[in-house]
This record gives C-alpha cells, sequence and structure tokens, in this order.
C-alpha cells in the first residue's frame, strides 16, 4: 500500500505570509496526487489535481508543485480563509493511505 | 450544480448494522465511480469504499473488508454502504464523494457530502 506523509502537522503563520506543506509518498504516484482543504465541520475541498492543476474557482494564490515521491502545497499570501487543515490525496491506486495525516495551518 | 446527500447514519451498539444512502443530482450517477471516506472525530480521512461507474468493479480498505459493502442504484442515482458487525473504533463522520474523472478510475474527488455521523458505542 502507498502511504502519504505530510509535513509540519501544523504550521503557524499570518495573514500574507507565504507557506508551503510538503507531503511524500512511499513509493511513485506520478502526478496522481491532489490537495484539499477542510474547515471544521465541513466537507473537504478539492484545491488541486494532477499535483498541479487548479481547480475551477480556487484562487490563484494557491499552488502545487511536485512529481513522483514529493509534492509541495504554497500559497502565496495567507488569507483570513485559509486557515485549516490541508490533506494530500494519492489517487494511483485504492489504499487505506490514500490521503496524508493532515496540516492545520493556524493563526500565529 | 453536483449535490450528494448521504442519510442513515446513527447510534448503534457494537457488532450492530447500518445502511448509508447517498442521494446524487446534477451530473451523470452511472457514469463516476462513486466513493465512501470517513472522518473519525478529531482525526483526518480514511478512505472506505469504492464502486466504479460502469460493471460491478468495487474495492474496499482492509479495515472494513468483508463487513462493509457498497452498492449503487443507478436508477436512482444513490450509493449504499451497508455496514455490518461494526465495531467502536468505525465512529466517524461518512462522507459521499463523487470520482472528478470517468475513464480509469482512480481520481481525486471533485464533489463531497455534507456528512453522516455513525457512532458505535455500547
Amino acid at each position: 500500500d502507498i502511504q502519504m506523509t505530510q509535513s509540519p502537522s501544523t504550521l503557524s503563520a499570518s495573514v500574507g505570509d507565504r507557506v508551503s506543506i510538503t507531503c511524500r509518498a512511499s513509493q511513485s504516484v506520478s502526478t496522481w496526487l491532489a490537495w484539499y482543504h477542510q474547515k471544521p465541520g465541513k466537507a473537504p475541498k478539492l484545491l488541486i489535481s494532477k499535483a498541479s492543476s487548479l481547480e475551477s474557482g480556487v484562487p490563484s494564490r494557491f499552488s502545487g508543485s511536485g512529481s513522483g515521491t514529493e509534492f509541495t502545497l504554497t500559497i502565496s499570501s495567507l488569507q483570513p480563509d485559509d486557515f485549516a487543515t490541508y490533506y494530500c490525496q494519492q489517487y494511483k491506486t485504492y489504499s487505506p493511505g490514500m490521503f496524508g495525516q493532515g496540516t492545520k495551518v493556524e493563526i500565529k | 450544480e453536483v449535490q450528494l446527500l448521504e442519510s442513515g447514519g446513527a447510534l448503534v451498539q457494537p457488532g450492530g448494522s447500518l445502511r448509508l444512502s447517498c442521494v446524487a443530482s446534477g451530473f451523470t450517477f452511472s457514469t463516476y465511480a462513486m466513493s465512501w471516506v470517513r472522518q473519525a472525530p478529531g482525526k483526518g480521512l480514511e478512505w472506505v469504499s469504492t464502486f466504479i461507474g460502469s460493471g460491478d468493479t468495487t474495492y474496499y480498505a482492509d479495515s472494513v473488508m468483508g463487513r462493509f459493502t457498497i452498492s449503487r442504484d443507478n436508477s436512482k442515482n444513490t450509493l449504499f454502504l451497508q455496514m455490518d458487525s461494526l465495531k467502536v473504533e468505525d465512529t466517524a463522520i461518512y462522507y459521499c464523494a463523487k470520482e472528478k474523472g470517468y475513464a480509469v478510475p482512480p481520481y481525486s474527488f471533485d464533489n463531497w457530502g455534507q456528512g453522516t455521523l455513525v457512532t458505535v458505542s455500547s
């Protein structure tokens, strides 16, 4: 099974900061990698597919990069609406560890 | 507009059964793979099961294999999850999720329901 590991688990930042979250796969997933964010009490929302393809309606301050086993989600200028938990997901295969454990972005 | 509406969550005793439903609208339901993803209280997301849009291909996480059964009724645009032999560790919000593509799954999940809470406790 492919396992996904995110770092850091928690990230403290201020509005306007540039922040990055890393996701590592236990084996290559090519670019079959998605990013989501989730706010308390809400369902996850898809931000990026295919490692770097921004979903329609998602602000351009979000960007994704990487391939193989290492991926990065970057928010160029953190906004109040961006404080949430972020998850990466590999979709090369169905496996219990499809999702990373999450990164909580909190206000510094 | 795509909408996914789950129902069926409840409080159930260990060893009990429950059937979750997810009614879909706003897209050609039969074309897309549909999945259940769960989230235990205060924890991360865990993929549970997927039913491919065409044919009868299904996938399960090891943790639910043999206890849960995913099915779908394309005539009613509805996805189901039959949950038997429930354990305390199955306690979670269960989300129904639509996959983004339909050619050769898996894909990312581009639409999610609001979730339904399953609590397994004596």
